[in-house]
């Protein structure tokens, strides 16, 4: 069965302390894997999406990358307005996004 | 350009009741999933319409059901509401053909509770 698991479930940084996301995915045949950034009481918002082993992405303190059983987010020196609940989400040979709990990260000045 | 509108965005029944959620994908989208959301979990996929059909459909019951329109935009529809229907309702657009692995775009979903 596909699945998802992210972890930390929770994580709380000091301004500037960099870290890491985990997201561990089985899946067979994966046609990508997703993050997105979801703000309390809104929708997710599309960060990355992430297609083979080896491939990375970044956008400003964020960087994602990909192997063929797990992605890592990593936030460079971040920021309190990084505070969010981080997601990824897998998809296999459907077209659903099977996606994980979630990371809630809080940034403290 | 506008993004995945979502309406109503919060929404109160009872048990028993029936209630239609509404959904106008991104600009440019062709395709609609509808995910359910409990809090403090991930969103969970309850189906995708494209070319106004249901495509594919997640482990939900058949109290749930959909449509899409002409203009992309779709409904979900749910039956005989249960305490357990409380959740954040979302709705996902992309662009694509069949087994497209285009990103999916969310709006801010619609919040029912269920008394």
């Amino acid at each position: 069965e596909d699945q998802v698991t992210q972890s930390p479930e929770a994580l709380r940084l000091q301004e500037g302390e960099s870290s890491s996301l985990n997201c561990s995915y089985t899946v067979s045949g994966l046609r990508g894997l997703f993050w997105y950034r979801q703000d309390p009481g809104k929708g997710p918002e599309f960060l990355f999406t992430l297609y083979s082993a080896g491939e990375e992405k970044e956008k400003e303190r964020l960087k994602a990358t990909l192997t063929k059983k797990e992605s890592f987010l990593h936030i460079t020196a971040p920021k309190p307005e990084d505070s969010a609940t981080y997601l990824c989400a897998v998809q296999a040979n459907t077209d659903k996004l099977i996606f994980g709990t979630g990371t809630r990260l809080q940034v403290f000045p | 350009d506008a993004g995945v509108t979502q309406s109503p965005t919060h929404l109160i029944k009872t048990r028993g009741q029936q209630v239609t959620l509404r959904c106008s994908p991104k600009s440019g989208h062709d395709t609609v999933s509808w995910y359910q959301q409990a809090l403090g979990q991930g969103p969970q996929f309850i189906f995708q319409y494209y070319e106004e059909e249901e495509r594919q459909r997640g482990n939900f019951p058949d109290r749930f059901s959909g449509h899409q329109f002409p203009n992309y935009s779709s409904e979900l529809n749910v039956n005989a509401l249960l305490l357990g229907d409380s959740a954040l309702y979302l709705c996902a657009s992309s662009l694509g053909t069949a087994h497209s692995n285009q990103p999916q775009h969310f709006g801010d979903g619609t919040r029912l509770s269920i008394l």
